[in-house]
């Protein structure tokens, strides 16, 4: 069952900034949102994961509002490489064998 | 390098064929599982296994069999019950009660003639 919303598709200019946001508006106190993507044709790859503060690693940044219904994936700065579908999942930790891979989105970074 | 391996990558079967997908990883995970993605589609689960010995339907397993008889291994079958099996499939692994990571093979994809 879809626990959250993306749009579809979103394009990006190449070294500027992709937020790709993500509506979990049923999310509960237990539950983590996680972002992974997934490159034409291969497994998905796992990018980050946070419960209620912002986080970031070498790959992203996760904002999570504070009333925890919404939250935004930022990379950065853009390559070409960074082209894919990305998935935003909401579950609760240890529960993971759960996650619901919606459709997610395209994103798609532009030269 | 630690990673999982999935075999076949490209697969060919006729109709009414059984045929059985690979799975290994020597990541020392606990947990393991298998997802199938159609075009332009998410992923869907199929079944997971966390402990050896010991598998669970995901939400699509009708059509499909798997056995867990190696912590390193989790083939999977797709039986001639399966009415699409058209497909690409892919298998994870996970450190059980780790915090969501889960690490994919580059995937098997399945068409049926």
């Amino acid at each position: 069952d879809a626990k959250t919303t993306q749009p579809p598709s979103m394009d990006c200019a190449e070294g500027r900034a992709a937020n790709l946001p993500c509506n979990h508006s049923t999310i509960s106190g237990n539950e983590y949102v996680y972002w992974y993507r997934q490159i034409h044709s291969q497994g998905p790859q796992y990018i980050i994961h946070g419960l209620k503060n912002n986080e970031t690693n070498e790959m992203a940044s996760l904002i999570i509002t504070e009333d925890r219904k919404s939250s935004t994936l930022i990379l950065p700065h853009a390559t070409l490489r960074d082209t894919a579908v990305y998935y935003c999942i909401v579950d609760a930790l240890y529960n993971f064998n759960k996650f619901y891979f919606g459709s997610g989105t395209k994103l798609n970074v532009k030269p | 390098d630690g990673g999982i391996t999935q075999s076949p990558k490209y697969l060919f079967r006729k109709e009414g064929q059984n045929v059985t997908l690979s799975c290994e990883q020597n990541l020392n995970h606990d947990a393991m599982y298998w997802y199938r993605q159609d075009p332009g589609q998410g992923l869907r689960l199929i079944y997971y296994s966390q402990i050896v010995n010991d598998f669970q339907k995901g939400d699509i397993a009708e059509g499909y069999s798997v056995s867990r008889e190696k912590k390193e291994s989790f083939p999977l079958t797709v039986t001639s019950a399966q009415k699409n099996p058209t497909a690409f499939y892919l298998c994870a692994s996970s450190i059980s009660g780790d915090a969501g990571e889960l690490f994919f093979g580059e995937g098997s994809r399945l068409t049926v003639l």
